[in-house]
C-alpha cells in the first residue's frame, strides 16, 4: 500500500537558520510522483515541486532545496537561512501514474508545522 | 487567469440543513477533488472524479455527496448526516496521475 509519512509534526527555529523537513514513502510501483506542497496562515494550499522517480537528482530553487533518496525512500525539503515568511504547514505528497487500485490520488503526509521566530 | 475557485470562503450551517460547496476551474484539468481539512490535521478525501459523470468515494465519503455534470464544475453537498461537518474544506484539481494538484482558497464551513 501506498504511504507518506512525515514524522515531524512541529519544528521551531529561529530566522536565519536552516531547517530540513523529512518525508519518508513507501509504493509498490517503479514509477511515481513526490510533491511539496505549502499551506500558509490563509489556507490555501501552493505547489512547490513534483518529483518523478526515475530522476534522483537533487533540486535548488533559491532558498529551498529537495533531496531525493531512492534507496531510504525519502524525499526531503531544506530551507535555507529561513525566513518568517517561510512559517506554514509543509505536506509531502505521493502519486503513481494511475494504477488500477489507485486512481489518480494523491496520497498525502499529515503535515509538518514550521514556525520560524525573528 | 487559470485556477480553481471555490465559494464561500466562509460559510455557517445549522444543524439539519444539507449545504452545498462549489468548486469550479478552468484548467481543463480532468480530475477533481474535495478534501477535509480538521485543525491541526492533514488532508483527508472525501470524493474525486475522474471525468464527467464519474465520481468516487474517498476516504471519508460519509454524510457527502457530489455531481459532476461538467468538466469544470464538482460541486460538494454536506448533508445533515454528517455529524461533525465543522471544517476546513478544499477542492483541488490536476490533469491526472503523476501531475500536481491545483487547489482551491479553501471554505471554512462552522455548524452553529
Amino acid at each position: 500500500a501506498q504511504k507518506v509519512t512525515q514524522a515531524q509534526t512541529e519544528i521551531s527555529v529561529v530566522e536565519k537558520e536552516d531547517v530540513t523537513l523529512d518525508c519518508v514513502y513507501e509504493t509498490r510501483d517503479t514509477t511515481y510522483y513526490l510533491f511539496w506542497y505549502k499551506q500558509p496562515p490563509s489556507g490555501e494550499l501552493v505547489f512547490l515541486i513534483r518529483r518523478n522517480s526515475f530522476d534522483e537528482q537533487n533540486e535548488i530553487s533559491g532558498r529551498y532545496s529537495w533531496n531525493f533518496q531512492k534507496s531510504t525512500s525519502s524525499f526531503n525539503f531544506t530551507i535555507t537561512a529561513s525566513q518568517v515568511v517561510d512559517s506554514a504547514v509543509y505536506f509531502c505528497a505521493l502519486s503513481d501514474l494511475g494504477a488500477m487500485d489507485s486512481n489518480y490520488q494523491l496520497i498525502w503526509g499529515a503535515g509538518t508545522k514550521l514556525i520560524i521566530k525573528p | 487567469d487559470g485556477g480553481i475557485t471555490q465559494s464561500p470562503k466562509y460559510l455557517f450551517r445549522k444543524e439539519g440543513q444539507n449545504v452545498t460547496l462549489s468548486c469550479e476551474q478552468n484548467l481543463n484539468h480532468d480530475a477533481m477533488y474535495w478534501y477535509r481539512q480538521d485543525p491541526g490535521q492533514g488532508l483527508r478525501l472525501i470524493y474525486y472524479s475522474q471525468i464527467v459523470n464519474d465520481f468516487q468515494k474517498g476516504d471519508i465519503a460519509e454524510g457527502y455527496s457530489v455531481s459532476r455534470e461538467k468538466k469544470e464544475s464538482f460541486p460538494l453537498t454536506v448533508t445533515s448526516a454528517q455529524k461533525n461537518p465543522t471544517a476546513f474544506y478544499l477542492c483541488a484539481s490536476t490533469w491526472g496521475g503523476g501531475t500536481e494538484a491545483f487547489f482551491g482558497q479553501g471554505t471554512r464551513l462552522t455548524v452553529v
